[in-house]
């Protein structure tokens, strides 16, 4: 079993339909990431968060730790908003960066 | 800023030939980060270096690779012998600490395509 797990693997939707994307990871972490891979292959990191919530435009990140879920929701989705959805944690050795990613979830969203 | 700066940004070799690929990162952050992108496996960290020096190398396949960051603005990672089972996507990112031992985001630059024939 993966450290980390996302769901669903593969989203289509509508243009302006509300989108969740989920992670879960079974290790103590000391954040976790979410990063978008366009179609160009290209990374961005869209968020990176420990508790809470984050909000960024129209994406919004939420993680439970108790639970050891994450999830990623966009509103007003649009065509552009197509691409590889990619959730990575960071466990809680002190002071070692390393990510451990999930295998992504690949949105698109039809006009 | 120009981002992270990888080159070459694609490469085609054959079998048994030594790769070098190049990384410059963003200029102030003082940790990089070499990933590899395969459909099979998705990404994963090969190695990263802080202040320079390796960190954790525990993603280094085998032997054949090397990592290397001889100063804050320059790192390169070798493939000696090339084999086609390496072919995949290569991403260096870097980052800087955010203080008090918390970490920042990853910035990640373009990629480089490596084919091995």
């Amino acid at each position: 079993k993966n450290e980390v797990e996302q769901s669903p693997q593969n989203l289509t939707a509508q243009e302006g339909e509300f989108i969740t994307i989920n992670c879960s990871y079974s290790v103590g972490i000391s954040a976790l990431h979410w990063l978008q891979q366009h179609p160009g292959g290209g990374i961005v990191s869209l968020f990176m968060l420990s508790s809470g919530k984050k909000k960024h435009g129209r994406l919004i990140a939420t993680i439970n730790i108790q639970e050891k879920h994450s999830s990623l929701h966009i509103t007003a989705s649009h065509p552009r908003d197509s691409a590889v959805y990619i959730c990575a944690v960071r466990t809680s050795n002190f002071g070692n960066e390393k990510l451990t990613f999930g295998t992504g979830t690949r949105l698109t969203i039809i006009p | 800023d120009a981002g992270v700066i990888q080159s070459p940004r694609h490469e085609v070799t054959e079998m048994g030939q030594e790769v070098t690929l190049r990384c410059k990162p963003i200029s102030g952050h003082n940790s990089l980060f070499w990933y590899r992108q395969t459909m099979m496996r998705g990404l994963e960290l090969l190695i990263y270096f802080n202040n320079n020096v390796p960190i954790d190398d525990s993603g280094m396949p085998e032997d054949r690779f090397s990592a290397k960051m001889p100063n804050a603005s320059f790192s390169t990672l070798k493939i000696q012998p090339s084999e086609p089972r390496d072919s995949a996507v290569y991403f260096c990112a870097s980052s800087f600490p955010a203080g008090g031992g918390a970490y920042n985001e990853q910035f990640f630059g373009p990629g480089t395509r490596l084919t091995v024939l």
